[in-house]
C-alpha cells in the first residue's frame, strides 16, 4: 500500500458526460500528479501541483482540468467525454516538487460508453 | 524531448530463468532512472531507481545500472519467481524539466514466469 488513495476504482458514463477523479496524498507529501494510461498511448503525464498550485503540464487536453485543495488533495475533472477518453488515470505524490520518487495510486478506470 | 525506449514484449520465462529487460533513454539534462513495476489490477511500484552515471539499484533480487555512455539503464534478474510475473516500466525524470519531475515512461514490457 503506498499510501495514496484514489476514488472511484472504477466509473462507467457515456460521451458527452463530465467525471471528477479525486486523490488523496500520501500523508506530508506536497506534490500531486496526474497520469493517463490508455492502451494506444501508454503511461502519460497529465499535470502537477504543489501544495495547491500548478507547477506543470504534459499532454493534458483543454476539456480536462485540475486542482488541489489547501487539505493537499487533489481533483482532475474531464468533461465533454470522448470514448478515446477511456483509460486507467492514476495520481502519485511526492514530498517536495523536485522529489524524484513518486507513489502511485491504485487507479481510477474510466470507461466511456 | 525526453524518451524512453523499453524491450518489446512479452517476455514468456521458466521459474529460475535469466531475465533482462533492456532500457534506452534520451534526455537533454541529467536524468535520474527508475524502474516500476505493475501486477495485475494494481497501481505502479516503484521497485528500484539510480539518480547518477554509474549507481546500480537494486531490490528484490533485481538490479539496473545507470549507464551514461550507452544512455541505458537494463533490467536484470538472475532467477525469477513465478510472482514476478507483471508488467515492468522503466521511466525517467529530468532535472531540465525545471522544478517540476514528472516521469517520462517507456511502454512497458510484460513478463510471464511459468512454473
Amino acid at each position: 500500500d503506498s499510501g495514496v488513495t484514489q476514488t472511484p476504482k472504477h466509473l462507467i458514463t457515456a460521451t458527452g458526460q463530465r467525471v471528477t477523479l479525486r486523490c488523496s496524498p500520501r500523508s506530508g507529501d506536497l506534490s500531486v500528479y496526474w497520469y493517463q494510461q490508455s492502451l494506444d498511448q501508454g503511461l502519460q503525464f497529465l499535470i502537477q501541483y504543489y501544495n495547491g498550485e500548478e507547477r506543470a503540464k504534459g499532454n493534458i487536453l483543454e476539456r480536462f482540468s485540475a486542482q488541489q485543495f489547501p487539505d493537499l488533495h487533489s481533483e482532475l475533472n474531464l468533461s465533454s467525454l470522448e470514448l478515446g477518453d477511456s483509460a486507467l488515470y492514476f495520481c502519485a505524490s511526492s514530498p517536495w516538487t523536485g522529489g524524484n520518487e513518486q507513489f502511485f495510486g491504485p487507479g481510477t478506470r474510466l470507461t466511456v460508453l | 524531448g525526453d524518451s524512453v525506449t523499453q524491450m518489446e514484449g512479452p517476455v514468456t520465462l521458466s521459474e529460475e530463468a535469466f531475465l533482462t529487460i533492456n532500457c534506452t533513454y534520451t534526455a537533454t539534462g541529467y536524468p535520474s532512472l527508475f524502474w516500476y513495476v505493475q501486477y495485475p489490477g494494481e497501481g505502479l511500484q516503484l521497485l528500484l531507481k539510480a539518480t547518477k552515471a554509474d549507481d546500480k539499484g537494486s531490490n528484490k533480487g533485481f538490479e539496473a545500472t545507470y549507464r551514461k555512455e550507452t544512455t541505458s539503464f537494463h533490467l536484470e534478474k538472475g532467477s525469477v519467481q513465478v510472482s514476478d510475473s507483471a508488467v515492468y516500466f522503466c521511466a525517467l525524470s529530468d532535472s531540465i524539466s525545471g522544478s517540476a519531475r514528472q516521469l517520462t515512461f517507456g511502454s512497458g514490457t510484460q513478463l510471464t514466469v511459468l512454473p
